[in-house]
């Protein structure tokens, strides 16, 4: 499983865009990138997925340039309520289908009024 | 559908004891997973389950055994219980297939060891 390297903190305001990158210069050919948040005495949460250019949900936008060294995560209009851990994860959904993930420190995002 | 559960929330063990983790889920999920999480750290993986009667080690298994004896349920057992053990666990399950890495997590488990 590819190293991942996301900076520790960040900080915010409500109502500002949050992009969080994570570099994977390691990333395999068969790797997808993995964004979980988690919240303070909670499991984490699944937020995004993708392998290359942009994926987008409800919830947040992945960027992924088309050498995939690195990712970023986007948070548009961000609330108090997204105070939380981000971790981003790359593995190969194909190993075993086991899908064991490696979590990293994440980063920590803190949103203030 | 209550997702992913378990038992207890907390729980204060003293030096070598032994308890049990229970991790249920009513997704029918065929993969279970027990982490450890210990204060400004991430996940680490202890063991898993690929389905019903299977278990394989993670990360960090030493001090740990588990079982899976049915497919909705995944036990994790601490034998003599040590302070480095104390720590948040948090069970996980997700359906085969290889269509998403997105795992399902409990609510989480609070061990203190003394």
């Amino acid at each position: 499983l590819a190293k991942t390297t996301q900076p520790i903190s960040m900080d915010s305001y409500e109502g500002q865009e949050v992009n969080i990158t994570c570099s994977h210069n390691n990333i395999a050919t068969n790797d997808y990138i993995t964004w979980y948040q988690q919240f303070p005495s909670q499991g984490p949460r699944f937020i995004i997925q993708g392998y290359k250019t942009k994926v987008t949900n409800e919830v947040a936008s992945l960027f992924i340039p088309a050498d995939r060294k690195s990712s970023t995560l986007s948070l548009p209009r961000v609330s108090l309520s997204d105070t939380a851990v981000y971790y981003c994860l790359v593995g190969d959904l194909a190993s075993g289908g086991y899908n064991k993930l490696i979590f990293g420190a994440g980063t920590r995002l803190a949103v203030h009024p | 559908n209550a997702g992913v559960t378990q038992t207890p929330k907390f729980r204060v063990l003293k030096t070598g004891q032994s308890m049990t983790l229970l991790c249920a889920q009513d997704m029918n999920h065929e993969y279970m997973y027990w982490y450890r999480q210990d204060p400004g750290m991430g996940l680490r993986l202890i063991h898993y389950s690929v389905g019903e009667g299977t278990t394989a080690k993670g990360e960090v298994p030493d001090g740990y055994n588990v079982s899976r004896l049915k497919k909705q349920n995944f036990l994790l057992g601490l034998e003599s219980a040590a302070p480095s053990q104390t720590s948040v666990y948090f069970c996980a399950s997700r359906p085969p297939g290889l269509e998403t890495y997105e795992q399902y997590f409990g609510p989480g488990t609070r061990l203190t060891v003394t």
